[in-house]
């Protein structure tokens, strides 16, 4: 069973960029039938998907983010990340990476990362 | 249109039946899975597809689809089954993906 895990600041300035890390265990970045995606959710709101990544590296995004926002993924296949610029208060959230098996057309989230509390504040 | 529409909230007797649902255009193409969350935690995937559920989620919990609606049934609700549900599924283009906005199931 992969593990994923969220890595990266916990505190970011307004205006500067957000970037994450999520690490795979158990696993690679791989596979045609999974998309590695990135999820937040505000305080008191619900989930949020932001964006995934496919083993190609082809990438697709929310358009209300679509400006800001980056998914990249390493060589190595262990990683992907998430870069947001331009933050605002309005981008403190938890951020979750997840697994995304869409088998038969069939998309649901396996697995999830634990999360990770951005806080944009100065 | 990209939107997944769902009631904010809903309650139901300890071991009676409830049904949450989940409507959207792309509901008529896609089909829906389903994520439970309890505060402080991440979601869990409880239902999928046609009625699928993961290894370790109680039969209890049951997903169908009917026209532009998706909906998740509980049977026989227990008191750990009160949390918020999410649906989520692909945009009308299958490209994107979006998440509705979120049940919360309070068991009596």
């Amino acid at each position: 069973q992969v593990e994923l895990q969220e890595s990266g600041p916990g505190l970011v300035k307004p205006s500067e960029t957000l970037s994450l890390t999520c690490t795979v265990s158990g696993g690679y970045v791989s596979g045609e039938t999974y998309f590695w995606t990135w999820i937040r959710q505000r305080p008191g709101q619900g989930l949020e998907w932001l964006g995934n990544i496919y083993y190609s590296g082809n990438t697709h995004y929310n358009p209300s983010l679509e400006s800001r926002l980056s998914i990249s993924a390493d060589t190595s296949k262990t990683h992907f990340s998430l870069k947001l610029s331009s933050v605002t208060a309005a981008d403190t959230a938890v951020y979750y990476c997840a697994r995304e098996d869409d088998h038969d057309y069939l998309a649901h989230f396996d697995s999830w990362g634990q999360g990770i509390l951005v806080t944009v504040s100065s | 249109s990209s939107e997944l529409t769902q009631d904010p909230a809903v309650s139901v007797a300890l071991g009676q039946t409830v049904r949450i649902t989940c409507q959207g255009d792309s509901l008529r193409s896609y089909y829906a899975s389903w994520y439970q969350q309890k505060p402080g935690q991440a979601p869990v995937l409880v239902n999928y597809a046609k009625n699928k559920r993961p290894s370790g989620i109680p039969d209890r919990f049951s997903g169908s689809n009917s026209g532009d609606t998706a909906s998740l049934t509980i049977t026989g609700a227990q008191a750990e089954d009160e949390a918020d549900y999410y649906c989520h599924s692909r945009d009308s283009s299958g490209n994107l993906r979006v998440f509705g906005a979120g049940t919360r199931v309070t068991v009596l």
